[in-house]
């Protein structure tokens, strides 16, 4: 079936450190990933995302690795800082999808320490 | 200038009761959509529609009825509340289907007693 994993539920940062966040997925067909930031009271924003034909992106701070041979996904935030706590959720499309469903995996929690 | 907005943004209401929640984009996208996230922060997409057009209804029940009046807007409907119903609905907007990112509303917290 259909699942997006992380490895770890909860990760502590000292500010100024580098984070590194994994995801797992199962579906071997899919395409598309996407790195979602999600802080108290608010919905998901979106970070970075990778197609399936990119093994690496980077953003501003923030850079996506996509390996497909072990299906995992990281997302590494440069220098973190106190505003990067929140929960994170890394999320795919399925290939045989092309409807727009994004699979969310259950989150990580990201703390950073002044 | 808020992107994807959806009202109201906390929702307290008993069981039995019927209740909506409203969903606007301004972001001239063509597909918009429903998740659910539960209290351990699951999401979990119950509904999409392109163009008004209804394309995922991720085995929800029928006491969940979505409407999208046009492309800019995206309601939905519960009837008959049940406790098991309380969580984060949030609303999405993509530019198209597919492989796009999509941008979220701030959600409406239900809590049904």
């Amino acid at each position: 079936g259909e699942s997006v994993g992380l490895h770890l539920p909860t990760l502590s940062v000292q500010e100024g450190d580098n984070s590194i966040i994994n995801c797992a997925y199962s579906n071997s067909a899919s395409d598309y990933f996407i790195w979602y930031k999600q802080e108290s009271g608010k919905g998901p924003q979106f970070i970075i995302d990778i197609r399936s034909n990119m093994d690496k992106r980077q953003g501003q701070r923030v850079t996506v690795l996509l390996n497909k041979t072990v299906k995992h996904l990281s997302l590494q935030i440069a220098a973190t800082q106190p505003g990067d706590s929140a929960v994170y959720f890394c999320a795919e499309t399925p290939n045989s999808s092309n409807t727009g469903k994004l699979i969310f995996g259950q989150g990580t929690t990201l703390q950073v320490k002044p | 200038d808020t992107a994807v907005s959806q009202t109201p943004k906390y929702l307290v209401t008993q069981m039995g009761n019927d209740k909506s929640i409203k969903c606007e984009q301004n972001l001239g996208h063509d597909t918009m959509y429903w998740y659910k996230q539960d209290s351990k922060k699951f999401l979990k997409i119950m509904f999409s529609y392109n163009n008004k057009e209804l394309i995922i209804n991720e085995t929800v029940p029928n006491r969940f009825s979505p409407k999208s009046p046009d492309k800019a807007h995206l309601n939905l409907h519960i009837n008959s509340l049940e406790l098991g119903d309380s969580a984060v609905y949030f609303c999405a907007s993509s530019p198209r289907q597919g492989n796009s990112p999509l941008h979220f509303g701030n959600g409406t917290r239900l809590t049904v007693t």
